[in-house]
């Protein structure tokens, strides 16, 4: 079985605060797929990236950058200089090979002006 | 632009009645999902369909069935709605494959009183 643990349920931060969500999984294939995704108060969740299990290449996209690391079984998500308009929820999700995504429970991020 | 349509925002019904709730994409997606989402649990998957006409049971089935008659849509019906059943409830399409992202709709907030 695979799961992904998302312990953050709720960050709170000021504007322009770095912060970090946290995102482990599990899984007992080699071969696989890690996602994030963001969900706005308007309730549509968004794709914002994928990582395949061969590649573990941070990115780096403006002020959001993910670090993907298999030897502890993580992949989390900096936003640098957080902005009010990062308020959402972010989920992380693990794609093998019955196709079928398996998201956290997400971690709610509140920026406060 | 590619688009995940739910038939509602908002919803309110009775117990005991029959509910549908339809999603329609237009980006002729093979695979479907329905998903429940409540505070502290995250996405929980209820139906999906592989095909038109195939379905399988996700974690949450109980109390809900699926059509997928068409291959641009899915529906959920509950039928015979309850007060546990009220949540978010969120469809999403991808192509086939682990490394396909998944298109969400935005949302049926379905209340039953």
């Amino acid at each position: 079985a695979q799961k992904v643990t998302q312990a953050q349920t709720e960050i709170s931060v000021v504007e322009k605060e770095d912060v970090t969500l946290d995102c482990v999984y599990e899984t007992r294939d080699t071969t696989y797929y890690l996602f994030w995704y963001k969900q706005p108060p308007s309730g549509e969740l968004v794709f914002l990236i994928r990582r395949n299990s061969f590649d573990e290449q941070n990115e780096i996209s403006g002020r959001y950058s993910w670090n993907f690391q298999k030897s502890t079984s993580s992949f989390n998500f900096t936003i640098t200089a957080s902005q009010v308009v990062d308020s959402a929820v972010y989920f992380c999700a693990l794609v093998k090979g019955s196709y079928i995504p398996t998201f956290g429970r997400g971690t709610s991020l509140i920026v406060h002006p | 632009d590619v688009k995940v349509t739910q038939s509602s925002r908002y919803l309110v019904k009775r117990t005991g009645e029959k509910v549908f709730l339809e999603c329609v994409q237009d980006m002729d997606h093979e695979n479907m999902f329905w998903y429940r989402q409540d505070p502290g649990l995250g996405l929980r998957l209820i139906y999906f369909s592989y095909d038109v006409k195939m379905k399988e049971k996700g974690d949450i089935p109980e109390g809900y069935s699926v059509s997928r008659e068409k291959k641009e849509r899915f529906s959920l019906i509950l039928e015979s709605a309850s007060t546990n059943q009220t949540s978010m409830y969120l469809c999403a399409s991808r192509e086939p494959g682990s490394n396909t992202e998944a298109f969400f709709g935005q949302g049926t907030r379905l209340t039953v009183v």
